[in-house]
């Protein structure tokens, strides 16, 4: 079975400030990581991907995410904050090969930048 | 990138209705799409994995005679809600697979159902 984590419901940053928001998985093989924003009403939008190769994966809007295997983390990282950044962020992780694999979501970490 | 259409964005609708939604990839052919739930404040829900000419897998909880699914191309999947009750009242997202290789979904914008 696979499993995400996203520990911290809710994050307040600065803008400016750098942000994380933190994910850790659980998948018994290698994994497909994911990170997607929603905001309010809408659906999700994808924002980057693990797959292989580079640890630290660069994405949409200036975020990035690193891929830690000894810690079986991929935290979503941006150097400076935006208020337009608000918006409620998933981690995902499905185990490699595709091939209609589902998504496992966490339960999401809701983002507030404030000036 | 690929884009997802979904309609209708909101619904509302008498208790003992039908509703059907409709999930659309618009640039690109879809041979799997999902459909999910999501309660306010919560992640997504999986309710069920829609394979282009067979039948749906629906996940263990969710009945499939209530949540009607048919994906009769590669561009098109419903959902139809049967005979709502107001506890069906969410918001329901569907998503396209669009590498199977790296199993990247792209997301329709969501459609609001409320059952009065």
């Amino acid at each position: 079975a696979q499993s995400v984590a996203q520990p911290e419901d809710q994050v307040n940053v600065a803008e400016g400030n750098p942000l994380t928001v933190k994910c850790t998985y659980s998948v018994s093989g290698n994994p497909y990581l994911f990170w997607y924003v929603q905001y309010p009403n809408r659906g999700l939008q994808f924002l980057l991907k693990y797959i292989t190769g580079d640890n630290l994966v660069k994405g949409s809007y200036g975020f990035e995410a690193e891929f830690n295997k000894s810690q079986t983390s991929f935290h979503l990282k941006k150097p400076s904050a935006l208020v337009s950044d608000s918006a409620l962020y998933f981690c995902a992780v499905s185990l490699s090969g595709g091939g209609g694999n589902k998504l496992t979501f966490g339960t999401g970490t809701q983002l507030k930048v404030e000036l | 990138g690929a884009v997802v259409s979904q309609h209708p964005s909101w619904v509302i609708c008498k208790s003992g209705t039908s509703v059907k939604i409709e999930c659309r990839s618009l640039d690109f052919q879809a041979t799997t799409m999902f459909w999910y739930r999501q309660f306010p404040k919560q992640s997504l829900m999986l309710m069920a994995t829609s394979n282009e000419g067979s039948k749906a897998t629906y996940e263990q909880g969710v009945e499939k005679d209530k949540f009607l699914i048919n994906h009769a191309s590669l561009t098109l999947s419903t959902l139809t809600v049967t005979s709502a009750h107001p506890e069906d009242s969410s918001f329901y997202i569907c998503s396209a697979q669009i590498r199977v290789s790296t199993g990247e979904l792209f997301f329709g914008e969501g459609s609001r159902l409320t059952v009065l």
